[in-house]
């Protein structure tokens, strides 16, 4: 299993870029990285997923380094409604195995005004 | 909507009672898992299904707990004999079969056990 280690918390000030970093020093070789956000009271929404350099999608961009032992996820120009949990999620389906999808405690973003 | 669909979502209880809760995965999602979360904590991987066969259930996962889904659509989580310490938010969620499909999430059925 690829533990995933993320800062506890983070503030940020609306219209700031936030960069919140996920250490996998475990990460195997087919293993892919997916960020979730959530809300109090609702199911985890899937962000973005990477498996190597950068992503960037409509809301984020994931930067993962040549030995993807961390990954970078990018907010940019946060506002209030961002503030969340952020997870990083490694893992692979290709073997069948569900296990491996295992949430750590996540990252609690606080955007002030 | 064509979201995953989890009910009900709050669910109170006496302790000893049985509990059943629904998930209605995205339609054409193949794989359908369960996850419990506690305040404060990720969620808890408790099992996962490929269409009708359930293929993994997590240490987690009692002999008091028992997940089905039927003809490969919905799913039910059933507790029997619930004690205070199943209190949680259990979550459904859904994916298609490749192997980095995410994982689509309901909004999960809050058990409170008193």
């Amino acid at each position: 299993l690829a533990k995933t280690t993320q800062p506890i918390s983070m503030d940020s000030y609306e219209g700031q870029e936030v960069n919140i970093t996920c250490s996998h020093n475990n990460i195997a070789t087919n293993d892919y990285i997916t960020w979730y956000q959530q809300f109090p009271s609702q199911g985890p929404r899937f962000i973005i997923q990477g498996y190597k350099t950068k992503v960037t999608n409509e809301v984020a961009s994931l930067f993962i380094p040549a030995d993807r032992k961390s990954s970078t996820l990018s907010l940019p120009r946060v506002s209030l409604s961002d503030t969340a949990v952020y997870y990083c999620l490694v893992g692979d389906m290709g073997a069948g195995s569900a296990r491996q999808l295992t949430f750590g405690s996540g990252t609690q973003l606080t955007v002030l005004p | 909507d064509t979201g995953v669909s989890q009910n009900p979502r709050h669910k109170i209880t006496k302790r000893g009672q049985n509990v059943t809760f629904r998930c209605d995965p995205i339609s054409e999602h193949n794989r359908l898992y369960w996850y419990r979360q506690t305040l404060g904590q990720g969620p808890e991987f408790l099992t996962y299904f490929q269409n009708e066969a359930q293929l993994e259930k997590s240490r987690l996962l009692s002999d008091r707990f028992s997940a089905e889904r039927p003809k490969g659509s919905f799913s039910t989580l059933e507790i029997q004999r619930t004690e205070q310490g199943d209190s949680a938010m259990y979550l459904c969620a859904s994916s298609l079969t490749g192997a980095h499909s995410p994982l689509h999430f309901g909004n999960g059925t809050r058990l409170t056990v008193t």
